[in-house]
């Protein structure tokens, strides 16, 4: 069974300090791997999709990176700023889970200005 | 503002009572999904449909009724919940229902009293 962890759970900065965020997911038959981000009481909006054929993805200040084999993603945010506070999740598609995105507990982040 | 919509956003209501929750995408998808989101927990998906037809049940009591009358709409009947059905539930849809990105929507946060 795929199990999905993020790491820190919890993480406050200063404004303009860059940032990981971390991902280990247990099974590496994956067909993807996605982050999200979620505010508070909100629904998820996508950040970034890696194709298990891919290394990373850049989108802005975002850059994702994706170590299929050993089961590890990372989530780098340049140049933090207090809109980036929000809950960051990270989900995978297994391979043997048809259309099944397991998603771990999420890192709540805080920027502080 | 995504792609995806659900009404209503907020729902209370009575253990004994019926109600439904409607999401609606507008991205032309042919996948579309129902999580729940309880505190604390990671996301779980509940349902899955394709083109129509429903391609995963995962283990959801019978008191949750998913209805997909076409690509493009989407329901969750709800009757006799108990208090611990209370969490936010997201809809979600994507391209096809393997290896494509899923797009959300706001939720509904559902309380049973």
């Amino acid at each position: 069974k795929q199990e999905v962890t993020q790491i820190p759970a919890a993480l406050s900065v200063p404004e303009g300090e860059n940032l990981v965020l971390n991902c280990s997911f247990t099974d590496s038959a994956i067909y993807n791997l996605q982050w999200f981000r979620q505010d508070p009481g909100k629904g998820l909006t996508s950040l970034l999709l890696i194709q298990s054929s891919q290394r990373e993805q850049t989108s802005g200040r975002l850059n994702a990176s994706l170590d299929k084999s050993s089961g590890r993603s990372t989530l780098y945010i340049a140049a933090s700023q207090p809109g980036d506070s929000a809950t960051y999740l990270c989900a995978v598609e297994g391979e043997t889970s048809g259309s099944r995105l397991t998603f771990g507990e999420g890192t709540q982040l805080t920027v502080n200005p | 503002e995504t792609g995806v919509t659900q009404t209503p956003r907020h729902l209370v209501m009575g253990m004994t009572n019926k109600k439904s929750l409607k999401c609606e995408q507008h991205l032309g998808h042919n996948a579309m999904y129902w999580y729940k989101q309880s505190a604390k927990k990671p996301l779980e998906l509940m349902f899955v449909y394709s083109l129509e037809e429903r391609v995963e049940n995962n283990s959801v009591p019978s008191r949750f009724s998913p209805e997909c009358p076409n690509s493009s709409h989407l329901f969750l009947h709800l009757h006799t919940l108990q208090p611990e059905d209370s969490a936010l539930y997201l809809c979600a849809s994507s391209q096809d229902s393997v290896s494509y990105e899923q797009y959300f929507g706001p939720g509904t946060r559902l309380t049973v009293t």
